[in-house]
């Protein structure tokens, strides 16, 4: 059974302050890992895409690394902003005979206190 | 603006009932999915569409059937909704040109079954 997990599952801190969050998934079958950002009453919207081995990508504030190898993705944002409360989902895309397959984690549930 | 709209935002139903929930995205994409999220878990594959015509089980299918007789529509039908399919359903479509394309979402459609 394959298992992506999110660390921690909530957290909350003050405007200003950096925070990051981990995905671990399995090291064997990779393909691609996405971030998505999912606020409350709205669709959850793609941030990265990560796909090779040391990928860092940075969107604004934001900025995701990958490691394939040992299997974990770490999500940063710097100077957290209200703005940036939601939840954050990792999907671990794994290859199976030809069909892609996405794994969701349970997320990370941000709260950002003004 | 790109967009995956859901049929209801909110829907009250009772044991027995045959549900229909809607997905239409506006992107021509080729692959549809849907999903539910329950607290606790990941979001979970119910059926995805590779293409028009086209259904492939997901991780929980039982209880549940699809349709896509048209690119831009795909149904999720509860053949006989029972209370353990109250949940947050989530519809998403993606283009299939690139293997790293990330998945649109809609804004979700959260069932009650009574």
């Amino acid at each position: 059974i394959l298992n992506v997990e999110q660390s921690p599952q909530s957290l909350h801190v003050q405007e200003g302050d950096s925070t990051n969050f981990t995905c671990s998934f399995p090291s064997s079958n990779f393909y691609a890992l996405h971030w998505y950002r999912w606020e409350t009453a709205k669709s959850p919207e793609a941030l990265f895409v990560m796909t090779l081995n040391g990928d860092e990508k940075k969107k604004g504030r934001i900025s995701a690394t990958l490691n394939t190898k040992e299997g974990y993705s770490y999500l940063y944002i710097k100077g957290s902003q209200p703005e940036d409360s939601a939840t954050y989902l990792c999907a671990f895309c794994t290859t199976t005979s030809g069909t892609y397959k996405y794994i969701f984690g349970t997320g990370t549930r941000l709260k950002v206190l003004a | 603006d790109v967009k995956v709209t859901q049929s209801s935002r909110y829907l009250v139903k009772r044991t027995g009932e045959k549900v229909f929930l809607e997905c239409v995205q506006d992107m021509d994409h080729e692959n549809m999915f849907w999903y539910r999220q329950d607290p606790g878990l990941g979001l979970r594959l119910i059926y995805f569409s590779y293409d028009v015509k086209m259904k492939e089980k997901g991780d929980i299918p039982e209880g549940y059937s699809v349709s896509r007789e048209k690119k831009e529509r795909f149904s999720l039908i509860l053949e006989s909704a029972s209370t353990n399919q109250t949940s947050m359903y989530l519809c998403a479509s993606r283009h299939s040109g690139f293997d790293y394309n990330e998945q649109f979402f809609g804004p979700g459609t959260r069932l009650t079954v009574l």
